[in-house]
């Protein structure tokens, strides 16, 4: 069964900071994996993902995920924090099987960054 | 963001009245999904379409009916809504570009609130 977790409900870090979102899976096969940004009222916005190739991803407004399959996560970080990047954040993964593209979520991140 | 758009926004309903969620692209991608989110629970799959009169469930169909008639729309209905149907509801979209199943991105409408009193 595809699963992903997220073992964090909350993270709070200071603007300047760096910030890293943890995420792990577990999948059969190869994994392609997602992460995306919600912010309040808004639906999901994507961020980035990792189909194969090089285990760093870069995606939008400076985020970054580092693929590691040994210890199956997709952590999602930044150099330095932004106020403007608080909001919640989910890992997903694509179901693979019989089903199309199907995406399995995390339960989700909430991401605070102070002044 | 994507030509996603989904009517109504909000919504409140009694107990037993049936309900009807509209997605509507301008994309012409393949594939609609609807989800569910919950608090705890994340994003939830309901149904899918992976083309015109062409659907399958989710992990949380009961209770959740569809329909897709034309590329654009992907309908979701509430047959007899109940409270624990109470939710956000958002629809996506996807396309086969890639020839990869799965690796295609997923882009996100601005989701429907829906109370059930």
């Amino acid at each position: 069964a595809q699963s992903v977790a997220q073992p964090e409900d909350q993270v709070n870090v200071a603007e300047g900071n760096p910030l890293t979102v943890k995420c792990t899976y577990s999948v059969s096969g190869n994994p392609y994996l997602f992460w995306y940004v919600q912010y309040p009222n808004r639906g999901l916005q994507f961020l980035l993902k990792y189909i194969t190739g090089d285990n760093l991803v870069k995606g939008s407004y400076g985020f970054e995920a580092e693929f590691n399959k040994s210890q199956t996560s997709f952590h999602l970080k930044k150099p330095s924090a932004l106020v403007s990047d608080s909001a919640l954040y989910f890992c997903a993964v694509d179901g693979r099987g019989s089903t199309l593209g199907r995406l399995y979520f995390g339960r989700g991140t909430q991401l605070t960054v102070w002044p | 963001d994507a030509g996603i758009t989904q009517s109504p926004r909000h919504k409140v309903t009694e107990t037993g009245t049936p309900v009807t969620l509209r997605c509507h692209q301008t994309e012409n991608h393949r594939y609609m999904y609807w989800y569910r989110q919950d608090p705890g629970h994340g994003l939830r799959l309901i149904h899918y379409s992976y083309g015109v009169k062409d659907t399958d469930k989710g992990e949380v169909s009961d209770g959740y009916s569809v329909s897709r008639s034309k590329t654009e729309d992907f309908l979701l209905t509430l047959e007899s809504a109940t409270s624990s149907q109470t939710s956000v509801y958002f629809c996506a979209i996807s396309d086969s570009t890639s020839g990869l199943r799965g690796t295609d991105t997923q882009y996100f409408g601005p989701g429907t609130r829906l109370t059930v009193l």
